[in-house]
C-alpha cells in the first residue's frame, strides 16, 4: 500500500545532542510537510517542500532543518534539541499545493529530550 | 485570529450514544474547504472527509455524518451509535483557495476534540 512511514517511531536524545527524525514516502507526492504537535494541541506547521522548494513557517526555529534530497525522502533536523523540542513530530505529503488536496500523515515520531 | 474554533476540548460518551463535535470556522475567502481529521492514540491523522465551500449538501457515511452550514459557518461532525473504537481526537481544519505562493494548501487546524467512549 501507498504510505507515508516516519523512522523511529520513538526517539530518545540528549538535552543538546542533534537528532535526525526520517520521513519516506511511496505516493510520490510533490509536497511534504512536517508538523510539531505538543500534548493536547494541534499539529503546529513547521515548514514545507514544494518539490524541491523550501518554505519556512516564520515562526520556526532556527534550531529545526529540513532537507529533501529527492521526491521520497524529508529529513527534519534539530540542531541543539531542548526540552521544549519533546513533541510528537508528524509528516505529511500531499499530491500537489492545492486547497482541495487532503494531506496524508505518517504515524508520527515521538521525541524525548533528557 | 483562530480560523477554526472547536470549543469542545473533551466529550466523553457511552457507547451506543449519538455525538456531535462541533467545528466554527472563519475565513474572507468565497472559495475554501473543510476537513476533519482522526487522530487515535497511536498518533496518525487520518482523513475523514473533504467539503468544498459550494457544496452545503450533508454528507452520511455509514455511523458518520456531516451537516455544513455556511449561513452560520460550521461544519459539524455527528457520529451515531458510538463506539468504542471511536475514542479519539478529532481535528477540523480549513484551507483557503487563494492562498498565494507557499500558503496555498495549508491547513488550518481547530485545537480539537478528544472523545472518549466508555463501554
Amino acid at each position: 500500500d501507498a504510505m507515508v512511514i516516519q523512522n523511529p517511531r520513538y526517539q530518545v536524545t540528549q538535552f543538546g545532542k542533534p537528532v535526525t527524525l526520517s520521513c519516506s514516502q511511496t505516493l510520490n507526492h510533490n509536497v511534504m510537510y512536517w508538523y510539531q504537535q505538543k500534548s493536547s494541541q494541534a499539529p503546529k506547521l513547521l515548514f514545507h517542500y514544494y518539490d524541491k522548494d523550501f518554505n519556512n513557517e516564520a515562526d520556526t526555529p532556527d534550531n529545526f532543518q529540513s532537507r529533501r534530497p529527492n521526491t521520497s525522502f524529508c529529513f527534519l533536523d534539530i540542531r541543539s534539541p531542548g526540552l521544549g523540542d519533546a513533541a510528537m513530530y508528524l509528516c505529511a505529503t500531499s499530491p500537489q499545493r492545492e486547497a482541495y488536496n487532503e494531506q496524508f500523515f505518517g504515524p508520527g515520531t515521538r521525541l524525548t529530550v533528557l | 485570529a483562530q480560523k477554526v474554533t472547536q470549543a469542545q476540548t473533551e466529550i466523553s460518551v457511552v457507547e451506543k450514544e449519538d455525538v456531535t463535535l462541533d467545528c466554527v470556522y472563519e475565513t474572507r475567502d468565497t472559495t475554501y474547504y473543510l476537513f476533519w481529521y482522526k487522530q487515535p492514540p497511536s498518533g496518525e491523522l487520518v482523513f475523514l472527509i473533504r467539503r468544498n465551500s459550494f457544496d452545503e449538501q450533508n454528507e452520511i457515511s455509514g455511523r458518520y455524518s456531516w451537516n455544513f452550514q455556511k449561513s452560520t459557518s460550521s461544519f459539524n461532525f455527528t457520529i451515531t451509535a458510538s463506539q468504542v473504537v471511536d475514542s479519539a481526537v478529532y481535528f477540523c481544519a480549513l484551507s483557503e483557495a487563494t492562498g498565494r505562493g507557499s500558503t496555498l494548501g495549508r491547513l488550518y487546524f481547530g485545537r480539537g476534540t478528544q472523545l472518549t467512549v466508555w463501554p
